[in-house]
């Protein structure tokens, strides 16, 4: 069981938004910053967002993130079927003084 | 810009001791302000942190893997390792090393970039 909730999947048709909840607790998300993931099969997950809403260098502003209370959620604008990939929210725990993610959501975009 | 490659045995015995080295090259361990992380993904599951490593040996683990683990640097060599022991098939996954930025003070944070490429590793006799 992952200590972070994410829903298994979600779908949305090309041109259209999505967004992608992750849901904690106040010992990771409610007091500290999220980081989210995007993984292609068979390839090394990639930083999407860090620090709740900030994007690294390369991330298009199709993606972004947000945080309210102990509940973080992914947005993603403009959906291409290039966008089809498993994404994970993590954080740090401070009462677990642990690295933590969800459980990954498939985006499928029909 | 900075990579980072993973290596080691492919396939491990039951009761053994995994053995993985991450080379980093394009930067220096030794430049600070990040950490060096271990994380694994069970086949067809989530990931899992595992622990990381600051260049002066500081060291975080995942209390549920604590008593296995030993992550260590070679500033030298410009490496880090992680050594997992008794693993069982339970530890068979893709293992990634990754940078990771890291603050502990509330409101605290980490995330991981770059990842190298992963290597499975199967426990099986």
């Amino acid at each position: 069981q992952s200590v972070l909730t994410q829903p298994p999947s979600v779908s949305a048709a090309p041109g259209q938004k999505v967004t992608i909840s992750c849901s904690g607790s106040s010992s990771n998300i409610g007091n500290n910053y999220v980081s989210w993931y995007q993984q292609f099969p068979g390839t090394a997950p990639k930083l999407l967002i860090y620090e709740n809403n900030k994007r690294p260098s390369g991330i298009p502003d199709r993606f972004s993130g947000s945080k309210s209370g102990a509940s973080a959620t992914l947005g993603i604008t403009g959906l291409r079927t290039g966008d089809e990939a498993a994404y994970y929210c993590g954080t740090w725990d401070s009462s677990l003084s642990a690295g933590v993610f969800g459980g990954g959501t498939k985006l499928t975009v029909l | 810009q900075v990579q980072l490659q993973e290596s080691g045995p492919g396939l491990v015995k039951p009761s053994q001791t995994l053995s993985l080295t991450c080379t980093v090259s394009g930067g220096s361990i030794r430049s600070g302000g990040h950490y060096w992380s271990w994380i694994r993904q069970h086949p067809g599951k989530g990931l899992e942190w595992i622990g990381h490593i600051y260049y002066s040996g500081s060291t975080y683990y995942n209390p549920s893997l604590k008593s296995r683990v030993t992550i260590s640097v070679d500033t030298s060599k410009n490496q880090f390792s992680l050594k997992l022991s008794s693993v069982t098939a339970a530890d068979t996954a893709v293992y990634y090393c990754a940078r990771a930025g890291l603050i502990v003070v509330v409101p605290a944070a980490i995330w991981f970039d770059p990842w190298g490429q992963g290597t499975l590793v199967t426990v099986s006799s």
